[in-house]
Formats: structure tokens, sequence, C-alpha cells
């Protein structure tokens, strides 16, 4: 069974717009929900995280909302730039193992 | 070094034969963990390290694999047997604590292994 979740395989958008990268999960004893990014031929890099006490977080141009009654979190880029293109995981902390989601490609196209 | 590293990068392996895969942490990372990515999909836990501790291996796919952390530095990920089905990308990651506060995974570029 898939924990967390990540329904759009890719999203595409306008430099200098919104990206908006959602993620829904099923286990309501996660403590923190972590966002990684990810290029080609290279490892997963974190990005920003929440713990499930709140409801966001913001960092620069990114920004995690967590809504817990509905089990989703949300990765806002504003503005999106090209070299934001990589794919996006979703991950979620339980005990020692940390539970990723299938990923998000984005583009942002100049 | 500055980062995580493994070895090799590729590694191709006709079916049946034993491969070790290592990973070299962050110096000082007390933490090891080992993932296993098939295409298109995102990272599976496989294992967790504390030092040279083995704290969690409930996500090793069957006894064909075994990992392993003798001096709480490199770490080897070992498959025997190899099968099809293990071709994927495994990854190795690292961070400082696990489990007081959340500390950031630090991933190495992984190693591709290709069962023919």
């Amino acid at each position: 069974d898939q924990q967390v979740k990540q329904n759009s395989p890719s999203l595409s958008v306008q430099e200098g717009r919104i990206s908006i990268l959602n993620c829904d999960y099923t286990n309501s004893m996660f403590d923190y929900f972590l966002w990684y990014k990810k290029y080609p031929a290279e490892g997963p890099t974190f990005l920003i995280s929440i713990s499930s006490i709140k409801d966001k977080n913001e960092d620069g141009r990114f920004t995690v909302f967590l809504n817990k009654s509905a089990k989703h979190l949300s990765l806002h880029i504003v503005p999106s730039q090209p070299g934001d293109s990589a794919v996006y995981f979703c991950a979620a902390e339980g005990g020692f193992k940390t539970i990723f989601g299938a990923g998000t490609r984005l583009f942002v196209k100049a | 070094g500055a980062g995580v590293s493994q070895s090799p990068r590729y590694k191709v392996a006709k079916r049946g034969q034993d491969v070790a895969l290592r990973c070299d942490p962050i110096s000082g990372h007390v933490s090891l963990f080992w993932y296993q990515q098939a295409l298109g999909q995102g990272p599976e836990f496989l294992t967790y390290f504390q030092n040279e501790a083995q704290l969690d291996k409930s996500g090793l796919p069957s006894d064909r694999f075994f990992a392993e952390r003798p001096e709480g530095s490199v770490s080897t990920l070992k498959i025997q047997r190899t099968q099809q089905e293990d071709s994927a990308v495994y990854l190795c990651a690292s961070s400082l604590v696990w489990r007081e506060g959340l500390y950031e995974q630090y991933f190495g570029p992984g190693t591709r292994l290709t069962v023919t």
C-alpha cells in the first residue's frame, strides 16, 4: 500500500509563475514531512520540511503547507525558475523510515 | 569528501552473480540509510544503521540482501544470486542524528544495477 502518494507524474509551468506540487498520505502518525528535489544522475537533495504540529513552513521561494485533516501537503514555488526543473519527491518520516512518493517532474518553461 | 559517495556508479551483473555496493557517508554522520529506487518510482527504504548497529532492516526484500557497517563509517550492501527484479538504482544517505528532532538526509548519487 502506498502511504505517500503524488498523483501528478508531471507539471509544466511558465517561468515566473507559481508551481504547486501536491502530496497525499494515509498514515496520521507521521511526525515530519519533507520535500526533496532530484536532478538526473544525482541523488535527491533536501529542500524543505514541516513538522506535523505546524501547517506552514516557508524558506525563500519555497513554502510547504500541511492540511492534517485532509492528510494533504503541498509545495509552492514562487516565482518558478528554469533551474527548478527537476523531479520533486514528497516524503514522510515514520520511525526510522522515510517513505517517499513516486515523484512529480516539474518543467519550468522560459 | 564533501558529500556521500557511492561506488561503483554503474554495475551490470549476470543473473545469479553476487554484487557488493559501497557507500562512503559524510564524515561524522551517525545515521546511514539504504534505499532502492525502481524506474519511475520514489526511493524505497531498505535498511538503517546508527553507527555500526543495524536498527531496522525491515525493507530488505529477501534474505539475498545483506548490509553491513562494521566500523560505523563505510557501508556495503550485498546482493547474492542477483535476479532481474533487483535491477534498480541503490541510493545511500547519511545524516548527523536521527529522531532527536529532524535532520535531513544527504544522498549519494546512487549505483545503477542492471541484472541481465
